[in-house]
C-alpha cells in the first residue's frame, strides 16, 4: 500500500489555460474526495465519488470545474480557463466503507497549482 | 452550517513543555471528530480520532477528547519535541444535505514550533 498518490506535484500556469490534475487512491478504497487548501487555511470540500459515481459536489465547484472518475479507479479534475483565484493547492483523499470508520480519509501529498 | 474554530497560531514552546490546542466545533447531528497533522513540504495525516461523546483519541503521545456538552475536541500533548514542529488541523464529519454522506470540514490549522 503506497498511499494516495497525486500528480503532477506543482502546476504554474497562465491565466486561461486549461490543466488537469490525476489522483490515483488507495487500491481498496472506495471513495475518492478533492479538496482545496489556500495559503493559512484548512482545506475546503470540493466534490466526492464512490466508485465511479460522482455523488457531491461542493458550490465552490463552479463550471469551470469538472472531475472524473471512470472505472472507480484513478481520478482526474479539470480547470478550464483558469485564473489567479484558482492559485491553491489541490488535495485529494480516499477512504473505505466500513461502518462508522467510513470517515477517515487519508490524503495525498497534493498539486501546487499556480496561475500567473 | 458546520464550522470549526482553532486557535490562532504560531504557538511556540519549549521542548518537553505542555501543549495544548484549543478546538470548537459546530455541527448538526453526531459527527467524528479528526486531528490531523501537516510537517513542512509533507501531506495531512491522520493524528488521531473520536467517533462519539467521550471518546478519547490517542496516538503519538497526543490526546483528544470528544465533549458533547462544550462542543470541544482539544488537543493535548504531555512533553512536545522538536519533531512535533508542524501544523495541526482540527476537523468533523460533516453531512452533505440530507444524504447521510459526509466530507470533511476543517478549522483553520495551527502552527506549532517547538525549540529546543
Amino acid at each position: 500500500d503506497t498511499g494516495v498518490s497525486q500528480n503532477p506535484r506543482h502546476k504554474i500556469t497562465k491565466r486561461g489555460q486549461n490543466v488537469t490534475f490525476r489522483c490515483d487512491p488507495i487500491s481498496e478504497h472506495n471513495r475518492l474526495y478533492w479538496y482545496r487548501q489556500t495559503l493559512g487555511q484548512g482545506p475546503e470540500f470540493l466534490t466526492y465519488f464512490q466508485n465511479e459515481a460522482q455523488l457531491e459536489k461542493s458550490r465552490l465547484l463552479s463550471d469551470r470545474f469538472s472531475a472524473e472518475r471512470p472505472k472507480g479507479s484513478f481520478s482526474t479534475l479539470e480547470i478550464q480557463r483558469t485564473e489567479q483565484g484558482d492559485s491553491a493547492m489541490y488535495l485529494c483523499a480516499s477512504s473505505a466503507t466500513r461502518g462508522r470508520l467510513s470517515y477517515e480519509q487519508y490524503f495525498g501529498p497534493g498539486t501546487r497549482l499556480t496561475v500567473t | 452550517g458546520d464550522s470549526v474554530t482553532q486557535m490562532e497560531g504560531p504557538v511556540t514552546l519549549s521542548e518537553e513543555a505542555f501543549l495544548t490546542i484549543n478546538c470548537t466545533y459546530t455541527a448538526t447531528g453526531y459527527p467524528s471528530l479528526f486531528w490531523y497533522v501537516q510537517y513542512p513540504g509533507e501531506g495531512l495525516q491522520l493524528l488521531l480520532k473520536a467517533t462519539k461523546a467521550d471518546d478519547k483519541g490517542s496516538n503519538k503521545g497526543f490526546e483528544a477528547t470528544y465533549r458533547k456538552e462544550t462542543t470541544s475536541f482539544h488537543l493535548e500533548k504531555g512533553s512536545v519535541q522538536v519533531s512535533d514542529s508542524a501544523v495541526y488541523f482540527c476537523a468533523l464529519s460533516t453531512l452533505l444535505g440530507d444524504t447521510g454522506r459526509r466530507a470533511l470540514t476543517f478549522g483553520s490549522g495551527t502552527r506549532l514550533q517547538v525549540q529546543p
